[in-house]
């Protein structure tokens, strides 16, 4: 059972548009949200985050939002830049004994000159 | 540098081989986890150690062995592999008693091909 979907697994998107990536969780008991961004033969880093109090988080041009009833949190990127090309892993923490992530299955941003 | 290292960057084995990968933090956390990545697949959760011990393990197959001799170092040993354990091995690190606002801090992963 995957508890984070993303269910794009690619998006293309023209430089100086913007990217929205999506996100659905099935576990009300999510408390806290966080964007991954990865290139290639490196590991995954942290981009944003937002707590299950807020439904919006800003950082520069990254805003995450998060729509609780419908469980669902989106990462827009605004404008768009070439080095925004990288995959995307959107993930939840669970308390369960040990505090952890769960993962989605990640998104691959192209960003078109 | 993110502040977690992992060794060594890529690992080709046989079936029959013996292996071990290697992550070290110098961020002072007191978490490590080990993950899977596997083509189109989420980060699976194999392993995770918080202050030492090891709290959670995902049903991974014992070829997969982890070891956390103290709270800066990790080591999955690895042995009788199949092809399809073949992925990239992410080691991570976090304060133990909550992901403050970064969650994990990741290294930059051991790519293992079994053949």
């Amino acid at each position: 059972d995957q508890q984070v979907k993303q269910n794009s697994p690619s998006l293309s998107v023209q430089e100086g548009r913007i990217s929205i990536l999506n996100c659905d969780y099935t576990n009300s008991m999510f408390d806290y949200f966080l964007w991954y961004k990865k290139y290639p033969a490196e590991g995954p880093t942290f981009l944003i985050s937002i707590s299950s109090i807020k439904d919006k988080n800003e950082d520069g041009r990254f805003t995450v939002f998060l729509n609780k009833s419908a469980k669902h949190l989106s990462l827009h990127i605004v404008p768009s830049q070439p080095g925004d090309s990288a995959v995307y892993f959107c993930a939840a923490s669970l308390i369960q004994g040990a505090q952890k992530l769960v993962f989605g299955q990640g998104t691959r941003l192209t960003i078109n000159p | 540098e993110t502040g977690v290292t992992q060794t060594p960057r890529h690992l080709v084995m046989g079936m029959t081989n013996k292996k071990s990968l290697k992550c070290e933090q110098h961020l002072g956390h007191n978490a490590m986890y080990w993950y899977k990545q596997s083509a189109k697949k989420p980060l699976e959760l194999m392993f995770v150690y918080s202050l030492e011990e090891r709290v959670e393990n995902n049903s991974v197959p014992s070829r997969f062995s982890p070891e956390c001799p103290n709270s800066s170092h990790l080591f999955l040993h690895l042995h009788t592999l199949q092809p399809e354990d073949s992925a990239l091995y992410l080691c991570a690190s976090s304060q133990g008693q909550g992901l403050g606002n970064y969650g994990y801090t990741f290294g930059s992963g051991t790519r293992l091909t079994v053949v």
